[in-house]
């Protein structure tokens, strides 16, 4: 079974500030199976990045997402703040899926 | 609008069984791979298993291999989660989320959610 480790724990940022999340598989993954997810207190987890860099529909372009083999990275080019949540990186290349432990971006 | 919707609140006492629905409608029930997520209180997302709804072939995650059965009903488009022998780290909030591939045997990330089922595991 695939592990994420996703990094930091917790990122403190400011508005307007730009937002690097890390997300490291303990083995090589392609990069067509990578997804990004952002869930807010009490909401279920909405899609933003699919196919590694796709962005799903309705997603702003100041998320993207990049990276191959084993490290990936989801970016916020400047935090609004709606933005302020938890993401999550999944893999979803096998029939049985994995999630990362989320990394929190707080307000600072 | 294409949606999942899940069932209601319920609380269980430990060793009982529990049984979540998701009634899915706006799309094709049989043409997308349906899947269970829980979210323990203040933790993260973790994966259950999945059924293909056109075959009702059905793969779970190793640590609820033995406790977990997912069955459907495409007459009335729902997908159903059952987890026997309850414990109290059972507690929890289960999701329901789909695919966004078609189920042809390429798997997708999950663009569509249920609202979440709060369950309770307590004495």
């Amino acid at each position: 079974e695939i592990v994420l480790t996703q990094s930091p724990g917790t990122l403190s940022l400011s508005p307007g500030e730009r937002a690097t999340l890390s997300c490291r598989a303990s083995q090589r993954v392609s990069s067509s199976h990578l997804g990004w997810y952002q869930q807010k207190p009490g909401q279920a987890p909405r899609l933003l990045i699919y196919g590694a860099y796709r962005r799903a529909t309705g997603i702003p372009d100041r998320f993207s997402g990049s990276g191959s083999g084993t490290d990936f990275t989801l970016t916020i080019s400047r935090l609004e703040p709606e933005d302020f949540a938890v993401y999550y990186c999944q893999h979803y290349g096998d029939a049985v899926r994995t999630f990362g432990q989320g990394t929190k971006v707080e307000i600072k | 609008q294409v949606q999942l919707v899940q069932s209601g609140a319920d609380v269980k006492k430990p060793g009982a069984s529990v049984k979540v629905s998701c009634k899915a409608s706006g799309y094709t029930f049989t043409g997308y791979y349906l899947h269970w997520v829980r979210q323990a209180p203040g933790q993260g997302l973790e994966y259950l298993g999945r059924i293909d709804p056109n075959s009702g072939a059905t793969n779970y995650a190793q640590k609820f291999q033995d406790r977990v059965t997912v069955t459907w009903d495409t007459s009335i488009n729902t997908a159903y989660m059952e987890l026997n022998r309850l414990m109290s780290d059972d507690t929890a909030v289960y999701f329901c989320a789909r695919d966004n591939e078609p189920a042809t045997g390429n798997f997708g990330a999950f663009d569509i959610w249920g609202q979440g089922t709060m369950v309770t595991v307590s004495s």
